[in-house]
This record gives structure tokens, C-alpha cells and sequence, in this order.
């Protein structure tokens, strides 16, 4: 069973238009989280929510907009495509506890090239 | 600013050579260190952690890292290097403060023949 899984796999696009990408997570973890991975490979951590509470909301453009519809679904819409929103896209779950520090469990990612 | 560095971009091996691939952070407080490994066209996936105890941890795969407090490092080690070894590797690190990761650039490993 995959335990971290996003679709699509691959998105193109053209600019302008808008995209969803889902993700869920049958790991049972609480926090989940939106990484942007560029064409140099820098992880850049986007959006996380823990319990559908927001708790990270890094300096992203307002055309990305996340939604956490119940523990295990965390999707990522992105209105009016750039060109420079082409990228990798992750999705990573983990258990977030006081004091504790778990892993993050990463899916496959989603190819997202705007023309 | 807190910050982490992994300061080869690549490293190169020949097959059976000892590996190392250093990481250095500077975040306050006591933190909490990862490896993570990326091969080509998939996700990151969870090597090895720190949190406490011995400075030597180990992981998947047979790596392990050391963790060096007084230099502020948490170098990746492996005895023996694979050529199924090549990938890129991340280092992230979790200052006491908050739970976000800071993350480092990645160093892609080529294991050679």
C-alpha cells in the first residue's frame, strides 16, 4: 500500500489556467505538508497542516491556496499559472508531537510544467 | 539566520571506497538532525535521525551519521559505497524551537564502477 500518494503524477498546463494536485496519507499522521522542489533541486517548504489547522504558511503567492478536507487529504489548488510555477511539487506527512521529532514521509511528487 | 549546509554539491566515489558526506547547521538551541535520500524521479526518503544519545546513528541502507555538537555537524558515512548509492542526498535540520525543517541544498553521491 503506498502510503503517501499524489495525483497527478504530471501536469502541463498552460499559463493562466488553474490546477489542483491531492495528496492523501493512510499513515494515520496528523501534520501534512506541500513542498516546491525547483530545477536546482531546492526543497522549499510551502504550506503544513496539522489536524487541518494551517500552521505553516511560507512566503508563497495567494494563488496557492491549500485545503485540508480531514487528516488524511491535504490538496493544493494553484489559480492563474505562471511559467515560474513550474516545479516538483511534494507532499509529506508526519506525526507532530511536543517534544518529539518525527520523520516526514514523502510522495511521489508531481511534475508540473507550465507552458 | 538559521541555516544549513551541505557544502559539496557532488561527491564521487569509486564502488567499495568508504563515503562521507558532510553537513553542517547553525540553529540555536539543541536540534534535531536528519538524511533524507532522493533517487532520480521519486519522492525523499527517510535515512537516519538525531535527536539524543549517541552521536553515531544509524540507518537504512547501512549508512550512519556522526553528529559533532562542539563543530555543528552531522556528516552521512558509509563504509562501503554501492554503485545503487548514487543519489541526492538532503540534510535537514529541526531547531528545538519550532517544528519546521530548515533544509539543506542537497549533494548528489556518484558511486562509479
Amino acid at each position: 500500500d503506498t502510503a503517501v500518494s499524489q495525483t497527478p503524477k504530471y501536469l502541463v498546463t498552460q499559463m493562466g489556467n488553474d490546477k489542483s494536485i491531492k495528496c492523501e496519507q493512510n499513515l494515520g499522521h496528523d501534520t501534512m505538508y506541500w513542498y516546491k522542489q525547483d530545477s536546482k533541486k531546492f526543497l522549499k517548504i510551502m504550506f503544513s497542516y496539522n489536524n487541518k489547522e494551517l500552521i505553516i504558511n511560507e512566503t508563497v503567492p495567494n494563488r496557492f491556496s491549500p485545503k485540508s478536507p480531514d487528516k488524511a487529504h491535504l490538496n493544493l489548488h494553484i489559480n492563474s499559472l505562471e511559467l515560474g510555477d513550474s516545479a516538483v511539487y511534494f507532499c509529506a506527512s508526519s506525526w507532530r508531537t511536543s517534544g518529539v521529532s518525527y520523520e516526514q514521509y514523502f510522495g511521489p511528487g508531481t511534475r508540473l510544467t507550465v507552458t | 539566520a538559521q541555516s544549513v549546509a551541505q557544502p559539496e554539491d557532488q561527491v564521487n566515489v569509486a564502488e567499495g571506497n568508504p563515503l562521507t558526506v558532510k553537513c553542517t547547521y547553525s540553529v540555536s538551541g539543541n536540534p534535531y538532525l536528519f538524511w533524507y535520500v532522493q533517487y532520480p524521479n521519486r519522492g525523499l526518503q527517510f535515512l537516519l535521525k538525531y535527536i539524543t544519545g549517541d552521536n553515531l546513528v544509524k540507518g537504512s541502507y547501512g549508512f550512519e551519521a556522526e553528529f559533532n555538537k562542539s563543530q555543528t555537524s552531522f556528516h552521512l558515512k558509509k563504509p562501503s559505497a554501492l554503485v545503487s548509492d548514487s543519489a541526492l542526498y538532503f540534510c535537514a535540520v529541526r531547531p528545538d524551537s519550532n517544528y519546521q525543517l530548515i533544509w539543506g541544498a542537497g549533494t548528489k553521491l556518484i558511486i562509479k564502477p
